[in-house]
């Protein structure tokens, strides 16, 4: 069965510091793999998207995903956490046609 | 572009009430999709659809009926709401299925009392 899990439901970090969220998946073909950010009281915003070309995923405000397949993970990293990083963070994988999500990340930053 | 747009914000049912969730998107996208969001949960997917006129199940698709009129509108609809629907309702489309980024609306927060 295809699945997402979403290692450690909320992680803290200082002003600066690495940021890493952690995704581990199942899944029986090749996966396409997906990163949201939702913040307080919004909808979900693409962060990255894996669909099979590089590795090495780059996404918007400074965040990178590493697609390894043989550790079937897709960790999310940023090298250095800001206050506005401060969200949920959600891992999502597609099967067929819809999206498969992790339970989510709550990211929280301290100055 | 409005994105996806999604109405109410929030709304309060009484057991055994009906309600439509409406959901529109200007960016002529063929797929669109229902999720619900329950706390330490991620979001589920309650049904899609490929296209006017074709709608599918998704994983949680008991308590609620979807149409598809119109490439623009997916409007959800609560037939007889139970507490257990209680929920962050997200609204989403894709132009194609695949590797297409999925956009979300805002969001509809529905409580059932």
């Amino acid at each position: 069965a295809q699945s997402v899990t979403q290692l450690g439901s909320h992680v803290s970090v200082s002003e600066g510091a690495l940021v890493l969220l952690r995704c581990n998946y199942s899944s029986s073909v090749p996966p396409y793999l997906f990163w949201y950010v939702q913040y307080p009281n919004q909808g979900l915003q693409l962060l990255l998207k894996y669909t099979s070309a590089a590795t090495l995923v780059k996404g918007i405000n400074g965040f990178e995903a590493e697609f390894k397949k043989s550790e079937t993970s897709f960790h999310l990293t940023k090298p250095s956490a800001h206050m506005s990083d401060a969200a949920e963070y959600f891992c999502a994988l597609l099967t067929g046609t819809a999206l498969i999500f992790g339970k989510g990340t709550t990211l929280s930053v301290s100055s | 572009n409005a994105g996806v747009t999604q109405t109410p914000k929030f709304r309060i049912l009484k057991i055994g009430q009906s309600m439509t969730l409406q959901c529109a998107q200007d960016m002529n996208h063929n797929y669109m999709y229902w999720y619900r969001q329950d706390p330490g949960m991620g979001l589920k997917l309650i049904y899609y659809s490929v296209g006017a006129g074709i709608t599918d199940k998704g994983e949680v698709p008991n308590g609620y009926n979807v149409s598809r009129s119109t490439t623009e509108d997916f409007p959800l609809r609560l037939e007889l709401a139970a507490p257990s629907q209680t929920s962050v309702y997200f609204c989403a489309s894709s132009y194609q299925g695949g590797g297409e980024t999925q956009y979300f609306g805002p969001g509809t927060r529905l409580l059932v009392l």
